[in-house]
């Protein structure tokens, strides 16, 4: 079965501090990771995804088969990055299809 | 426009009563998941609807879960018999049919059940 892994329920930095949040996946099959991120009293939303290979609000994630993971980086944090990130990985190889979540990580960004 | 809509937004009932929420998708969203979240957990998935396909109903706990969905449109989650452990943010999701996009999932602001 699909595991999406967060290993940090917490995590805090200074402004200005580079920042990576930790995912490690398992699946058997081809992987389709995104971050998804919660701001304070917002939906959740999607970040971003692997295929699109873009850097959104400054964040980047690289899929990384070898080592199974998509951490999510940040060169340059800001306070309004404070937020709960999920990671989650889309399976069964369809354009549609259920999200198997990681637990999340709490960022707080310190001024 | 409008985003997923769900309501009601905060729910309590008591142990033993059955308990129907409610997901209005964005329109023309052809697919539709229903997650829930309990307190300090990642979100589970519970079911999910494609256009005329079979539901997906792999995660659905028990039994006493079941969804329904109407068209393209709106989706009802029950839950019989409600438990103290059915406590959760229950979250609904909608995803479009552009090929390029599909991947993606908007979410509603979730239902807040509480089973005392």
């Amino acid at each position: 079965a699909q595991r999406v892994t967060q290993p940090e329920k917490l995590l805090s930095v200074f402004k200005g501090a580079p920042v990576e949040l930790k995912c490690n996946y398992s699946y058997s099959g081809s992987p389709e990771l995104f971050w998804y991120v919660q701001y304070s009293r917002q939906r959740l939303q999607l970040l971003l995804r692997h295929i699109s290979r873009e850097s959104i609000k400054g964040f980047t994630a690289d899929l990384n088969k070898g080592e199974t993971s998509f951490h999510l980086k940040k060169p340059f944090a800001q306070e309004e990055d404070s937020a709960m990130y999920y990671c989650a990985l889309k399976t069964g190889g369809t354009s549609y299809g259920k999200l198997t979540f990681g637990q999340g990580t709490i960022l707080t960004v310190h001024p | 426009g409008a985003g997923v809509s769900q309501s009601p937004s905060n729910k309590v009932t008591e142990k033993g009563k059955d308990v129907e929420l409610r997901c209005d998708p964005i329109s023309g969203h052809t697919a539709l998941y229903w997650y829930r979240q309990r307190l300090g957990q990642g979100l589970e998935f519970l079911i999910y609807f494609q256009g005329n396909s079979a539901p997906d109903k792999s995660g659905l706990p028990s039994d006493r879960f079941s969804a329904e969905r109407t068209g393209e449109s709106v989706s009802t989650l029950t839950i019989q018999r409600t438990q103290q452990e059915d406590s959760a943010v229950y979250l609904c999701a909608s995803s479009p049919w552009m090929e390029s996009q599909r991947d993606i999932q908007y979410f509603g602001a979730g239902t807040r059940l509480s089973v005392l």
